[in-house]
């Protein structure tokens, strides 16, 4: 089974601290996402990757940034966190066969970690 | 660009049919997902349909497939409380590395 493991599954940091989410996968899949997730909104996408060192904005980026020096860690970065960025934030990730859709490759999520920013 | 709707809540009594639908606009989706959250969790993937699909079926699970309308909907038969859980609906989206998510439907099951 795949497994994608989420450093931690509640985190309390105050304002304007640099906050570290790191997400590991053990599949070898290219592809890994940060999606935030708040009630009423569904899942927002925030960076991906599809390679390493490689990385996309998704729908709102701003006030993060991401890393992917491995193939297998994802890392999403807070440099200074705000109370508007308290929310659940889950780790995805997926391999490539032509595609996401071609291949009809699922995401596998993690568990979420729970973010409050005081 | 791709945009996902589906109604935020349903409640059922346990043993009657759940049905969640789902309207999407990117005609091009050739994938449409169904996931599953429960409490405390990440998503998990219940069930998916290929664009040329009218219907799947697996077990208590249909999904059915209206690409006119562009409607998706899950049905669930003989809904019981391990089934009370958010239910999101997803479609690709852009270059097809990324799915665009449902708001979630969050289903009640009643005894």
């Amino acid at each position: 089974d795949v497994k994608v493991t989420q450093s931690s599954r509640y985190l309390v940091k105050r304002t304007g601290e640099k906050v570290f989410l790191e997400c590991v996968q053990d599949m070898d899949h290219e592809n890994m996402f940060w999606y935030r997730q708040d009630p009423g909104l569904g899942l927002r996408l925030i960076y991906f990757s599809y390679d390493v060192k490689m990385k996309e904005k998704g729908d709102i980026p701003e006030g993060y940034s991401v890393s992917r020096e491995k193939k297998e860690r994802f890392s999403l970065i807070l440099e200074s966190a705000s109370t508007n960025q308290t929310s659940m934030y889950l780790c995805a990730s997926s391999f490539s066969k032509g595609g996401l859709t071609r291949s009809g490759a699922p995401l596998h999520f993690g568990n979420g970690t729970r973010l409050t920013v005081t | 660009g791709e945009d996902v709707e589906q109604s935020l809540f349903l409640s059922v009594r346990e043993g009657d049919s759940s049905v969640i639908n789902c309207t999407y606009t990117d005609s091009s989706s050739t994938y449409l997902y169904w996931y599953k959250q429960e409490p405390g969790a990440g998503l998990q993937l219940l069930t998916y349909i290929f664009s040329n699909m009218d219907m799947k079926q697996d077990q208590r699970l249909t999904v059915l497939l209206n690409k006119k309308d562009k409607h998706l909907s899950l049905r669930i038969a003989d809904t019981q409380t391990g089934d009370s859980a958010i239910y999101f609906c997803a479609a690709p989206k852009g270059s097809a590395r990324q799915l665009t998510f449902g708001s979630g439907t969050q289903l009640t099951v009643l005894p």
